[in-house]
């Protein structure tokens, strides 16, 4: 699976959008995007996963460059219980085995 | 459904001493995972089952042993707890196979155990 870089932590002001940037440069073809989040240290949270086009769901966006080489986070509107570690991993999809969580991001939310 | 729970929450072990951690999840998922998370880092999976009878080795087996009999239960075994197995635990389900929704990989987690061995 391909390595991912984020920062180690970024502050977002409360109602604002919050851009939270991940860097795969070696991502392969079939590898998928996925993002997870971690509050105060209950269990990992599913919030996305694209492959190469933009997705949205309830929760986030995802936007993936078109190279595929990074990707970004957005929450639209970052409420104080969007505090959390974000992870963001590549994997190929549908295999089962483990999710390589590395550090993630440290995003805090500012009232 | 109640997801994915375990027990106990929390637990202080003496070096030596054995314990498992149990996990049970409501989903009929067959994928199941165990995983620590020491202060600070991400999270290390342990052991994997891709179904009832099968088990394989992640990245940190050493120290523990798992079982998986049924579909809904995955049990982690400690034998000989020492401090570096000081960690929080977690325990995860997943659904992969036909039906599996647009190859989401979703990992549903439980609460976790906090384990802590003097």
């Amino acid at each position: 699976d391909a390595k991912t870089t984020q920062p180690p932590s970024m502050d977002c002001a409360e109602g604002r959008a919050a851009n939270l940037p991940c860097n795969h440069s070696t991502i392969s073809g079939n590898e998928y995007v996925y993002w997870y989040r971690q509050i105060h240290s209950q269990g990992p949270q599913y919030i996305i996963h694209g492959l190469k086009n933009n997705e949205t769901n309830e929760m986030a966006s995802l936007i993936i460059t078109e190279d595929r080489k990074s990707s970004t986070l957005i929450l639209p509107h970052a409420t104080l219980r969007d505090t959390a570690v974000y992870y963001c991993i590549v994997r190929v999809a549908n295999t089962g085995n483990q999710f390589y969580f590395g550090t993630g991001t440290s995003l805090t939310v500012i009232p | 459904n109640a997801g994915v729970t375990q027990t106990p929450k929390f637990r202080i072990l003496k070096i030596g001493q054995s314990m498992t951690l149990q996990c049970t999840q409501d989903m009929n998922h067959n994928y199941m995972y165990w995983y620590r998370q020491d202060p600070g880092m991400g999270l290390k999976l342990i052991y994997y089952s891709v179904g009832a009878g099968i088990t394989d080795k992640g990245e940190v087996p050493n120290g523990y042993n798992v079982s998986r009999s049924t579909t809904e239960d995955f049990p982690l075994r400690l034998e000989l707890a020492a401090p570096s197995q000081t960690s929080v635990y977690f325990c995860a389900s997943s659904y992969l196979g036909q039906g599996a929704l647009r190859y989401s990989n979703e990992q549903f987690f439980g609460p976790g155990t906090r384990l802590t061995v003097l």
